[in-house]
Formats: structure tokens, sequence, C-alpha cells
């Protein structure tokens, strides 16, 4: 079982609608949270990161984490075709400290 | 934008060959990691820099060394690049809150021929 689970996609969202993306962790006592976007060819960008259970909005996005399911989610209103990219979830573990990466889920917004 | 580059961009070397990749960064942030990024497996950590002359192994070490003898450049070094070390690599430096956010230099585009 990888330590962080996402699914690969693609997923397909018509524009202006909700896209929600889905993060699964193996180590409960993870401690922080994080989104990155990256486009084609270019380097993961951060989008925002969470640590509290709930929800967190920035923008158009919106961090959710349940830690007692050991999920993380990003949902995006009002998808444009800029939304366009793959997302990775990342995690701390609780020890040493370290960022772990899921491999991403590919996001198409459909015009 | 963290301040960070990667020199080559690009590079297409043969087997066997020793390969240095640079990283340099301009605002003094103590923690420096390479990764590398291949299909179905995400980002996956080489080696990582804590300090000048202060490295440590990532998950996925083998064939790779790096150094740091100063705070700005961080090099990576495939001592006889194999076909399976073709991939994409990531340079990134940890700064803000939480301490272990990562920002990524732009990446180096590497073929083992």
């Amino acid at each position: 079982q990888k330590e962080v689970e996402q699914n690969s996609g693609p997923l397909s969202v018509p524009e202006g609608a909700i896209a929600s993306l889905n993060c699964t962790y193996s180590d409960r006592g993870s401690q922080s949270f994080f989104w990155y976007r990256q486009y084609s060819g270019k380097s993961p960008e951060l989008i925002m990161f969470i640590y509290s259970n709930g929800d967190k909005e920035d923008g158009r996005f919106t961090a959710q984490l349940n830690k007692a399911s050991q999920y993380v989610s990003l949902l995006i209103r009002d998808s444009q075709p800029s939304d366009s990219a793959t997302y990775l979830c990342a995690v701390i573990r609780s020890s040493a400290s370290k960022i772990i990466f899921g491999s991403g889920t590919r996001l198409s917004i459909r015009p | 934008d963290a301040g960070i580059t990667q020199s080559p961009r690009h590079k297409v070397t043969e087997t066997g060959t020793p390969v240095t990749l640079r990283c340099h960064q301009t605002e003094n942030h103590r923690y420096m990691y390479w990764y590398r990024q291949d299909p179905g497996h995400g980002l996956r950590l080489i080696h990582y820099s804590y300090g000048v002359k202060d490295t440590d192994k990532g998950e996925v070490s083998d064939g790779y060394s790096v150094s740091r003898s100063k705070t700005e450049d961080f090099l990576l070094t495939l001592e006889s690049a194999t076909s399976s070390q073709t991939s994409v690599y990531f340079c990134a430096i940890s700064a803000g809150q939480p301490q272990e956010t990562q920002y990524f230099g732009p990446g180096t585009r590497l073929l083992v021929l």
C-alpha cells in the first residue's frame, strides 16, 4: 500500500462545475497536508496546505481534511480550462518530518 | 518564485557516463532536496541537505550522490548513468509555514541512451 494514494484519472469535469479531487494516506499520525498543481512540462506549484480537521478555503479552492478517515480533498469551484493540470497531494508523516507525495490526479476541464 | 534555478534544463547522455545536475538558490534556505519524477511514481526523494556539507539519503538514492559546499548550491551526480535514470529531476527548498512546505525549481529533463 502506498503511503499517499490518489486516483490517477483523468478526471473530466465540465467548465463551471465543481471538481473534486481526493487523496488518502496511511500514516494516522500525519500532520500537515498539501495540494500542488502541476501543468504539463512544468514544476509543481503549491496551491494550499491544511493541518486541522475541516475545511479551508482560498478563492475557488477548498481543502477538506478528515483525519479520522485519513483523507484529504481538494474542491475547485467554477472550474476553468486553466485548471486542467495534474494535482499532487502531499503529506508530512508523523515521524522524520518528511513530505511524501502522491502520484497525482490528472484533471481535465472540458469547455 | 522561490529563486531556484536548475542547470542544465535538458540533457542527453550515454549509459556509463557521469552526469552532474546543479541547483542554485538565491534566498539562503537551509534545506534543499533532489527529487525525480516518473509516470506512475510521482515525486520520489533522492537526497536532501540540511546545511553545508550536511546531506542524507532519500528513498531512491542508489546510483546518486550529492554535494553541498555552499548554501546556495546543491549538486546531484549520477556516478555512471543508466537508462533507468532517465527522468525529470526537480530541486526543491523548504520554506515558510509549515517549515516542510516545498517549493520547486523548473526541473531538468534527463535522457540516458
